[in-house]
């Protein structure tokens, strides 16, 4: 089974609207993290946002919030007043294991266009 | 920036010949990945360090061998490449013994492989 799962290929938006690319996970683990990262068309990967498993909170960095259902194993990321700059690959990432957990698990990602 | 460099950034071999492709960090990190990044697959992880001499398989490892005599120094090798192993490769790293944080992983920019 996919430990990742993002079932958006493609997404568009208008600019300044907000968006929600999703992601759910599989895991038997009771300690993991979640993650989000950006590819824009330069190639980089920039980390964007964490969500521990023990978090009661939903994590936020600035224009991004993670939507954690724990109950639903999804870990949704949520773009506010979307900027031309956003148009990008989103991955999302698992680690099982608080700290110590050794592999990562990547998604196949989400193409998001934003739209002028 | 986490200081991670890949070496080349961009090759072009021939079916059957050895390649070898570098991953260099100044951060003393422990733990250093090897990716592939195919289109509709995202990252798949080849093998991983979690410390010197130190080394495992990911999910996808036939055909590639790994090695690391320095932390800062992890060598990804493709003993007689293929085309099916054309594609980019990141490297990775993290440092698990960080206090507190979500222990992310920092991309290399990422080599460019084609196998003709």
């Amino acid at each position: 089974a996919q430990k990742i799962t993002q079932t958006q290929p493609g997404m568009f938006v208008q600019e300044k609207e907000a968006v929600t690319l999703d992601c759910t996970y599989d895991t038997s683990d009771q300690s993991y993290g979640l993650f989000w990262y950006k590819q824009p068309s330069s190639g980089e990967m920039i980390f964007l946002i964490y969500q521990g498993s023990y978090d009661e909170q939903n994590a936020t960095e600035g224009r991004y919030s993670l939507n954690f259902q724990k109950a639903r194993k999804s870990a949704n990321l949520v773009i506010s007043a979307s900027q031309l700059g956003d148009s990008a690959m989103y991955f999302c990432a698992m680690r099982e294991g608080r700290y110590t957990g050794n592999q990562f698990y990547f998604g196949t990602g989400t193409s998001l266009t934003v739209i002028p | 920036d986490a200081g991670i460099t890949q070496s080349p950034r961009h090759k072009v071999t021939e079916t059957g010949t050895p390649v070898t492709l570098r991953c260099h960090q100044t951060e003393n990190h422990r733990y250093m990945y090897w990716y592939r990044q195919d289109p509709g697959h995202g990252l798949r992880l080849i093998h991983y360090s979690y410390g010197v001499k130190d080394t495992d398989k990911g999910e996808v490892s036939d055909g590639y061998s790994v090695s690391r005599s320095k932390t800062e120094d992890f060598l990804l090798t493709l003993e007689s490449a293929t085309s099916s192993q054309t594609s980019v490769y990141f490297c990775a790293i993290r440092n698990p013994e960080a206090i507190g944080g979500s222990h992310e992983q920092y991309f290399g920019p990422g080599t460019r492989l084609t196998v003709t």
